[in-house]
């Protein structure tokens, strides 16, 4: 089946550095990909949809200046946690439609810890 | 605006026993609806989808049938065994997006 990859798997950084979340469709094109936070014991929650050449669209109450997505690639989406806080520390999940009907396929998440 | 509502976990059972987990769906239109499983340690892979009423997705054992009338897509297995052991989402894409809509997840733990 079609794979997703998500790098780094784990991060931690110091409050108020950026760290950069990369998201690969391995053996297909993705000209979508959405990006989840999940946070402990809780469900995924969209965070915005990542398009290919244009801007990304972001969910009601993400800020789009805090988590910047760049979709440069029809294989590659980055999500950028500016200026990180320890509330942005959590589990972040890429997914990208795959070739088929509504299937999506999810990259295996990134845990953020910001100190 | 759209929801999935899923059986509060976690469940625990002995292996051979029957599955049941709950999720109920509010929607505008015809949304298509999900199960997908997430193993210890791996990304979210999908178990069943059904795209219309009354259609049943199937895989590994596992069931859940579209019921528009009480919008409801329950998860079922006949006999569980200690593999099936995972955090179990229900899912909805609304009608016509790509983007998904996640219940709160269920833990399942199958005792030998």
């Amino acid at each position: 089946g079609a794979v997703v990859s998500q790098h780094p798997s784990w991060v931690i950084c110091k409050s108020g550095t950026s760290v950069k979340i990369e998201c690969r469709s391995l053996d297909f094109q993705a000209t979508t990909m959405f990006w989840y936070r999940q946070f402990p014991k809780q469900s995924l929650m969209l965070m915005a949809t990542s398009n290919e050449g244009s801007k990304a669209t972001y969910e009601q109450g993400v800020e789009k200046d805090k988590f910047l997505i760049n979709h440069a690639s029809l294989t590659l989406s980055t999500l950028t946690v500016t200026s990180a806080h320890p509330e942005d520390s959590s589990f972040y999940i890429c997914s990208a439609p795959g070739p088929g009907y509504n299937e999506q396929f999810f990259g295996p998440g990134t845990r953020l810890t910001v100190l | 605006g759209d929801s999935v509502t899923q059986m509060e976990g976690p469940v625990t059972l002995s292996e051979e026993a029957f599955l049941t987990i709950n999720c109920t769906y509010t929607a505008t239109g015809y949304p298509s609806l999900f199960w997908y499983v997430q193993y210890p340690g791996e990304g979210l892979q999908l178990l069943l989808k059904a795209t219309k009423a009354d259609d049943k997705g199937s895989n590994k054992g596992f069931e859940a049938t579209y019921r528009k009338e009480t919008t409801s897509f329950h998860l079922e297995k006949g006999s569980v065994q200690v593999s099936d052991s995972a955090v179990y989402f229900c899912a909805l894409a609304p009608q016509g997006a790509q983007k998904l809509v996640f219940g709160q997840g269920t833990r399942l733990t199958i005792n030998p």
